[in-house]
């Protein structure tokens, strides 16, 4: 079974820039996560989307970070302009139905630097 | 608020067993999982508690104790390929009717001969 895609591996950009990582779920998954983690932190939130609808983006920030999973599938998650502080790992999560016992599968993540 | 706590770093040798303890304070309570995460890789499911009480899975263990809002990962036989940071993570109440999955800063262990 394949697991959560997740593209670029790596992306170093400057401040102010935009940048664009996409996340490829599991198969007939319909939750799909973005988190963030910043290095020696553990994943924090940033949206959860229910096939294609928003169930909790309370920690986004919206000023400046955007996500969408159009068709249910495949998501995107856009920062721009980035900061210095969104340095960090952005992990894609899934899982089944999104109910309460179920594991997250989640991919390899993409790496930003911000410099 | 929502508050994880978890040791930042442990040291074991290899052989040994050890216990990663993990106390949490969160706006309800709707399971506790472990995840392993080596370094540059995803985090991967170990154990989910729901119940109180100790979950036996080979070489890892998970307890549960909710009214103490206190949770360990137990592993025995401790092997190099341990050496990871391992996450605690609470199901606590948020906007989903799962609610959201909150977790610690991880506790990175190492395993040495």
């Amino acid at each position: 079974e394949a697991g959560v895609a997740q593209s670029p591996r790596y992306k170093i950009i400057e401040k102010r820039q935009s940048v664009a990582f996409w996340c490829n779920p599991i198969s007939g998954h319909a939750t799909l996560y973005w988190y963030q983690q910043i290095l020696g932190q553990g994943p924090k939130l940033l949206i959860q989307f229910q096939n294609n609808g928003v169930v909790d983006d309370s920690q986004l920030p919206k000023d400046r970070f955007s996500a969408e999973r159009l068709k249910g599938v495949d998501s995107t998650l856009k920062i721009q302009p980035a900061k210095l502080e969104d340095s960090a790992v952005y992990l894609c999560a899934s899982s089944i139905m999104g109910k309460v016992g179920e594991k997250l599968f989640f991919g390899s993540g993409t790496q930003l630097s911000v410099l | 608020g929502q508050n994880i706590d978890q040791p930042t770093e442990m040291t074991a040798t290899e052989g040994a067993i050890v216990q990663i303890n993990c106390t949490y304070q969160t706006s309800g309570f709707n399971g506790l999982f472990w995840y392993q995460q080596h370094a540059g890789e995803a985090p991967t499911f170990l154990s989910y508690n729901v119940l109180d009480g100790l979950e036996e899975k080979g070489r890892f263990s998970s307890f549960l104790s909710r009214s103490k809002g206190y949770s360990y990962l137990l592993l025995k036989e401790l092997q190099m390929k341990d050496s990871a940071s391992y996450l605690c993570a609470v199901r606590a109440l948020g906007r989903g009717s799962q609610g959201n999955l909150i977790f610690g800063k991880g506790t990175k262990l190492s395993v040495k001969p």
